[in-house]
C-alpha cells in the first residue's frame, strides 16, 4: 500500500537558518504530493501541493520539488523565523486511481521548533 | 477560499453521553468529507469518509455504530461520538475535498474539536 515517510523530530533551528525536511513515499499510480502544517490547538492547513513529476509547490518561503525519480517531496525554507514552528505533516493522495477514493496518506509529522 | 469550520472546537460530556461535531464547508461544495482522528504527538488516523447521500466508509478497525456519520448536504457532515467512554477522548479533524477535477484530490481542514470525556 501507499506510504509516507518523513525524518523524525523535533528538529531545532536557530532564526534565519535553513530548513529542510525530508519526505520520501511509496504509491502505485501517479499520487499527488502535499505538505501540512498545524500548528499548536489548530487543525492542518494546506501549506503547499504538487500534483505530477518536477512541479514545484511554494507557499510564504517554503517550496518542495516533487521528485519522481527519487520518491522525494522534500520541503524546504531559505530562512525560517520562530512563527514557522509547528508539526509539518507530508502526506499523498492516490489520485483515486487504485480506487482509494483520494484518501489521503499521511506522514508521522516532524515538529520544528525555532528558536531566537 | 476553501475554508472549513467545525463545531464545536472543543467539548467535555460525562461518561456514557453522546456527542456530536458538525463540519461544514463554507465556501465550496464539498461531495465527499473524512474524519479523522489524532492522538497527542501522533500523526492523523482515518476514520471514515463520508459521502453526501450516501453511507459512510469505515476504516478497518472503526466502529461504526459508535462513530455516527451523517452527511446530510454538500456543505456538511457531522460525526456523533455515542455513548462516549474516557478512552474516546481525542482531537477530531474533519477535512473536505473539493469537488470535480484534479483539485479534487485536495482535502481542506477543520481547525479540529477537542473531545474530554470525563
Amino acid at each position: 500500500g501507499d506510504s509516507v515517510t518523513q525524518m523524525e523530530g523535533p528538529v531545532t533551528l536557530s532564526e534565519e537558518a535553513f530548513l529542510t525536511i525530508n519526505c520520501t513515499y511509496t504509491a502505485t499510480g501517479y499520487p499527488s504530493l502535499f505538505w501540512y502544517v498545524q500548528y499548536p490547538g489548530e487543525g492542518l492547513q494546506l501549506l503547499l501541493k504538487a500534483t505530477k513529476a518536477d512541479d514545484k509547490g511554494s507557499n510564504k518561503g517554503f517550496e518542495a520539488t516533487y521528485r519522481k525519480e527519487t520518491t522525494s517531496f522534500h520541503l524546504e525554507k531559505g530562512s525560517v523565523q520562530v512563527s514557522d514552528s509547528a508539526v509539518y505533516f507530508c502526506a499523498l493522495s492516490d489520485g483515486g486511481f487504485t480506487g482509494g477514493g483520494n484518501k489521503l496518506t499521511f506522514g508521522t509529522g516532524t515538529q520544528l521548533k525555532v528558536e531566537l | 477560499g476553501a475554508v472549513v469550520s467545525q463545531h464545536p472546537s472543543w467539548v467535555i460530556c460525562k461518561s456514557g453521553t453522546s456527542v456530536k461535531i458538525e463540519c461544514r464547508s463554507l465556501d465550496f461544495q464539498a461531495t465527499t468529507m473524512f474524519w479523522y482522528r489524532q492522538f497527542p504527538k501522533q500523526s492523523l488516523m482515518l476514520m471514515a469518509t463520508s459521502n453526501e447521500g450516501s453511507k459512510a466508509t469505515y476504516e478497518q478497525g472503526v466502529e461504526k455504530d459508535k462513530f455516527l456519520i451523517n452527511h446530510a448536504s454538500l456543505t456538511l457532515s457531522t460525526l456523533t461520538v455515542t455513548s462516549a467512554h474516557p478512552e474516546d477522548s481525542s482531537f477530531y479533524i474533519c477535512s473536505a475535498r473539493v469537488a470535480g477535477g484534479r483539485e479534487g484530490d485536495t482535502q481542506y481542514f477543520g481547525p479540529g474539536t477537542r473531545l474530554t470525556v470525563l
